[in-house]
């Protein structure tokens, strides 16, 4: 069974750094690409990021480039968010979502979220 | 503003029909499939629809979608109330080279 554990939110201050984490089960993870979505309350989807199976090609949201930084850890299952510059609108939860196919065209499979909440 | 245009709300009663669309561009829908998501209250996303049209294991057939030109179109048959729900789709747009979603659509079944 395919799982999907994200880790890491919290509260954490303007400017600040936070972590993210998302760990993988039920698959050959190196295999996919994967990626970073996030979901403001009471707002839409918002792709935020995504890497390849390799680790060597990302992609970034105009909104977080410069400031969030993709990586996966292959030899751990285990995807990552590395966000710093954090500012208020970076709130949200954040999910980790498999691409079956490496388009970028469809994810099937999410995780639960963690909440990244942005406050001083 | 999303890249891709849904609309904000639709209902319908159970048992009926309806349809949501997704409007985009050349360079997002013109080019790529389109993704449809099912996202209950208080849960995470999860994919109904792929390559237009596809449904994954599981999802049943009063799910449908469809595409043409710059548009897709997710159709739902026999409402049920547990079809309430936000509805969104998505692709990729190779001239932001990146993923985008449809501000998302509220299914209300009255």
């Amino acid at each position: 069974e395919v799982q999907l554990l994200e880790s890491g939110g919290g509260l954490v201050q303007p400017g600040g750094s936070l972590r993210l984490s998302c760990a993988a089960s039920g698959f050959t993870f190196r295999n996919y690409v994967m990626n970073w979505v996030r979901q403001a309350p009471g707002k839409g989807l918002e792709w935020v990021s995504g890497v390849s199976g390799s680790g060597g090609v990302t992609y970034y949201a105009d909104s977080v480039k410069g400031r969030f930084i993709i990586s996966r850890d292959n030899s751990k299952n285990t995807l990552s968010l590395q966000m710093s510059s954090l500012r208020a609108d970076d709130s949200a939860v954040y999910y980790c979502a498999r691409d079956p196919e490496g388009t970028y065209e469809d994810f099937d499979y999410w995780g639960q979220g963690t909440l990244v909440t942005v406050s001083s | 503003q999303s890249v891709l245009t849904q609309p904000p709300s639709v209902s319908a009663a159970p048992g009926q029909e309806v349809t949501i669309s997704c409007a985009g561009s050349s360079s997002n829908i013109g080019n790529n499939y389109v993704s449809w998501y099912q996202q209950l209250p208080g849960t995470a996303p999860k994919l109904l629809i792929y390559e237009n049209r596809r449904r994954p294991s599981g999802i049943p057939d009063r799910f449908s979608g469809s595409k043409s030109g710059t548009s897709a179109t997710l159709g739902i048959t026999g409402l049920q109330t547990g079809d309430e729900a936000d509805y969104y789709c998505g692709t990729w747009d190779r001239s932001l080279s990146g993923v985008v979603f449809g501000g998302g659509t509220k299914l209300t079944v009255l």
